[in-house]
């Protein structure tokens, strides 16, 4: 079965650099998304990604976080400058984007990346 | 605005017991649509279910179920017999008709613990 894939699993990187996180939506998908999860906390979404642009963001979505499609199977989320409040899970998700109805197509996410900024 | 709330943190039971978790929902929309997500202790998120508004029936697939109640804006699961290995988080998330590419909103998750 389809499944998205993301990388790395685990992330270390001391406060203000710059981390990608990568993901590999399943194939047939036309949305992206990713959301995040801090420690004990419900999951949050970040942004979503259609077409090679974002559909939607959250506040939390500010100038230090960005998107890109920079091939036909990767998505990633680059964060330019970390803070420790970036320490979270990150979760990539894919939808088919293909129904017409109006009905939102179920989102299938990844096994997340742990991000840790010291 | 849309909130979803999941007011049991933790839950534990014995193994073979039946457990429900509790989910409510706000939104001014009439129409939406709400999910079912499994956290196991690996941190993967699983999608378990899927529920239209307009559809109240109750499904049952194996040992889960859900009973959609509209009019008290509760979306509820089952676990029938429960397992060790169904020992998770489970989130109650929700998300706007036509929102093509919008976000899911989650409650804050019930963990479960099953125990042999």
């Amino acid at each position: 079965e389809p499944e998205v894939t993301q990388t790395p699993s685990h992330q270390v990187t001391q406060m203000g650099q710059e981390v990608i996180l990568r993901c590999v939506p399943i194939s047939n998908h036309l949305y992206f998304y990713w959301y995040r999860q801090i420690l004990g906390q419900k999951v949050e979404f970040l942004v979503s990604f259609y077409n090679n642009e974002i559909s939607e963001k959250s506040e939390i979505f500010d100038d230090q976080f960005s998107v890109e499609r920079p091939d036909g199977s990767n998505f990633t989320l680059k964060i330019r400058s970390t803070k420790l409040e970036d320490s979270a899970m990150y979760f990539c998700a894919s939808s088919e984007g293909q129904l017409t109805s109006g009905m939102p197509d179920t989102q299938y996410f990844g096994p997340g990346t742990r991000l840790t900024v010291l | 605005a849309q909130k979803v709330t999941q007011a049991q943190t933790e839950i534990s039971v014995v193994e073979k017991e039946d457990v429900t978790l509790d989910c409510v929902y706000e939104t001014r929309d009439t129409t939406y649509y709400l999910f079912w997500y499994k956290q196991p202790p690996s941190g993967e998120l699983v999608f378990l279910i899927r529920r239209n508004s307009f559809d109240e029936q109750n499904e049952i697939s194996g040992r889960y179920s859900w009973n959609f109640q509209k009019s008290t804006s509760s979306f509820n699961f089952t676990i029938t017999a429960s397992q060790v290995v169904d020992s998770a988080v489970y989130f109650c998330a929700l998300i706007r008709k036509g929102n093509q590419g919008g976000k899911l909103i989650f409650g804050q998750g019930t963990e479960l613990s099953v125990k042999p």
